[in-house]
């Protein structure tokens, strides 16, 4: 089992829609926590972090479950330029080590 | 302009001939890692440095080496690479310990024929 788990889509949604993803992990000792966004062959960039009170960013908002071991992102009002693979980053305790997830493919369609 | 730098782009090369991915960055970083990333499987954190000569493995180490001698660069050396070394490399440095953002570079496409 991966130490993060994605469901790697693709999802497939109409500008507009709302989107959300899950992201599970295994390491109850794992210590904070991120969306990446990379486009296609490109480098990943930071989306927003996590926080345990759930976070707002304009259209994306974060949440984190520690006692289920999830993360979740959910994006509103989806743009043509949202599309994108959305990429869970979990920090080990510690902090040292990073687990990147496999990823969700999201296509936005006109 | 802030910035992570790897060189080359891309490689196509044999297998067994000794290649060297430079990375350098411009922001006073202390924590520099490298990652491979395959389809299916996400990117796979190799090396990490949590400053000068201070290295530690990640979590596919085998076949590559590193080192930090400056705090601006952390090149990643394939002493006898391999076909299942083919892959896109990124380079990432943040401010300390593991703290985000990390940057990333613009990514090494390596072949291994």
């Amino acid at each position: 089992r991966k130490e993060v788990e994605q469901d790697p889509g693709p999802f497939n949604v109409p500008e507009g829609a709302t989107v959300a993803f899950n992201c599970t992990y295994s390491n109850s000792a794992s210590q904070s926590f991120f969306w990446y966004r990379q486009d296609c062959r490109k480098e990943p960039k930071l989306l927003m972090s996590v926080y345990s009170s759930g976070n707002e960013d304009g259209r994306f908002t974060a949440q984190l479950n520690r006692a289920s071991q999830y993360i979740s992102l959910l994006i509103r009002d989806s743009k043509l330029s949202d599309s994108a693979t959305y990429l869970c980053v979990v920090n080990r305790a510690g902090g040292f080590k990073t687990i990147f997830g496999a990823g969700t493919r999201l296509f936005v369609k006109a | 302009e802030a910035q992570v730098t790897q060189n080359p782009r891309y490689l196509i090369t044999v297998t067994g001939k000794k290649l060297t991915v430079t990375c350098s960055q411009n922001m006073n970083h202390e924590y520099m890692s490298w990652y491979r990333q395959d389809p299916g499987l996400g990117l796979r954190q190799i090396y990490y440095s949590m400053n000068v000569e201070v290295t530690d493995k990640g979590d596919v180490p085998e076949g590559y080496k590193v080192s930090r001698k400056e705090k601006r660069n952390f090149p990643l050396i394939l002493e006898s690479p391999s076909p299942n070394q083919t892959s896109l490399y990124f380079c990432a440095s943040s401010l300390s310990l593991a703290a985000q953002p990390q940057h990333f570079g613009d990514g090494t496409r390596l072949s291994i024929l």
